[in-house]
């Protein structure tokens, strides 16, 4: 059964500093892996999507990258602001049948100004 | 990008009612809409995933004659949530598909409260 942990569970950090959020898997065989920011009380936002074939992922300040032989994933996040407070989720899509996505409890994260 | 919409955004009923709960997409069509329940500081955990034209398929331990799943078009899944009761109190996201990319796009979610 796959799991999806993310660590550290909250972090706390000064406007401007760079930062890495954690994910780990428990089984490899994946298809895919999506970083999600999630706003309180709201839905999730897509930010970035790796494929397994895939090493890394950027879109401006976000670098994500993947090392699916060993199950983990990164997001790092530069120069971070105060917008960037959010939970950022990240999930799994296993292998076979199903479209289904394996997600973690998050990482909430607060930039302070 | 993609949009999925749901009604409503929150919801207050009391125990034993039945909640309908609406998931769209907006500007594009998906044969298959998934739909998600979050409980406080919890993972998202998939109940269903929804077909059109068709029976929607259930996640172990989720009971299908309490959650019932509608997709009777390719822009609208309905979730109904029959006799709730306190413990069904959370929060219920859907997400789309746009194929054939493999991104899926979430909608805004609906708090459930069941009193």
């Amino acid at each position: 059964k796959q799991e999806v942990t993310q660590i550290p569970a909250a972090l706390s950090v000064p406007e401007g500093e760079n930062l890495v959020l954690n994910c780990s898997f428990t089984d490899s065989a994946i298809y895919n892996l999506q970083w999600f920011r999630q706003d309180p009380g709201k839905g999730l936002t897509s930010l970035l999507l790796i494929q397994s074939s895939q090493r890394e992922q950027t879109s401006g300040r976000l670098n994500a990258s993947l090392d699916k032989s060993s199950g983990r994933s990164t997001l790092y996040i530069a120069a971070s602001q105060p917008g960037d407070s959010a939970t950022y989720l990240c999930a799994v899509r296993p292998k076979g049948g199903s479209e289904k996505l394996v997600f973690g409890k998050g990482t909430k994260l607060t930039v302070n100004p | 990008g993609a949009v999925v919409s749901q009604h409503p955004s929150r919801v207050i009923c009391k125990s034993g009612t039945s909640v309908k709960i609406e998931c769209r997409s907006l500007d594009f069509q998906a044969t298959t809409m998934f739909w998600y329940r979050q409980f406080p500081k919890q993972s998202l955990m998939l109940m269903a995933t929804s077909n059109e034209g068709s029976k929607a398929t259930y996640e172990q331990g989720v009971e299908k004659d309490k959650f019932l799943i509608n997709h009777a078009s390719l822009t609208l899944s309905t979730l109904t949530v029959t006799s709730a009761h306190p413990e069904d109190s959370s929060f219920y996201i859907c997400s789309a598909r746009l194929q054939p990319i493999v991104r899926l796009f979430f909608g805004p979610g609906t708090r459930l409260t069941v009193l």
